[in-house]
């Protein structure tokens, strides 16, 4: 089983709708998530970090955490084009992170 | 804030040579820095791990005599390959925190491709 899982899509929505992208861990005792957003050719970005059970939002971006579940989640509302790229999820072990192959977004006009 | 560049941003070489990569982190004191490698349509593989003075932390299976790396100050690191081949060709981003319990701030990433 992988640490950090992710469905790699392409997961489509149209411009204007909700986005949702899941990611499953495997090491109960982790403690800080986080998203990144990589475009292609480019670095990740960091888009939201989550550390406690329930929602965190930030202007269109809310991430959900459910520890027992070992689930995090990520909704991007009103998605736009430009938020067509790889988002990935990351768990930290240790000092490092630990990410997983990522889900390919794509938001279509 | 949080900004991190890595230079050079792409790099080409011929196989045998060695390569430096340099990363710093431009408005934060960086105690620990992380090199993480990429190959297509893969995920970020951690390589190593630094914090200022100290040796580095390999992950397993990477060679710590191919993939030298210094953090010789708390705004830079460098990766050497050393004696490059083709299939080290691949992106290499580092990242850097202003502590073990900080978010990592990425740099833009290395393109190396070895001929």
């Amino acid at each position: 089983q992988k640490e950090v899982e992710q469905n790699s899509g392409p997961l489509s929505v149209p411009e204007g709708a909700i986005a949702s992208l899941n990611c499953t861990y495997s090491d109960r005792g982790s403690q800080s998530f986080f998203w990144y957003r990589q475009y292609s050719g480019k670095s990740p970005e960091l888009i939201m970090s989550i550390y406690s059970n329930g929602d965190k939002e930030d202007g269109r971006f809310t991430a959900q955490l459910n520890k027992a579940s070992q689930y995090v989640s990520l909704l991007i509302r009103d998605s736009q084009p430009s938020d067509s790229a790889t988002y990935l999820c990351a768990v930290r072990k240790g000092y490092a992170l630990n990410f997983g192959k990522g889900t390919s977004l794509l938001v279509t006009p | 804030g949080a900004v991190v560049s890595q230079h050079p941003s792409r790099v080409i070489c011929k196989s045998g040579t060695s390569v430096k990569i340099e990363c710093r982190s431009l408005d934060f004191q960086a105690t620990t820095m992380f090199w993480y490698r990429q190959f297509p349509k893969q995920s970020l593989m951690l390589m190593a791990t630094s914090n200022e003075g100290s040796k580095a932390t390999y992950e397993q299976g990477v060679e710590k005599d191919k993939f030298l790396i210094n953090h010789a100050s708390l705004t830079l690191s460098t990766l050497t390959v050393t004696s490059a081949h083709p299939e080290d060709s691949s992106f290499y981003i580092c990242s850097a925190s202003p502590g073990l319990a900080y978010e990592q701030y990425f740099g833009p990433g290395t393109r190396l491709t070895v001929t």
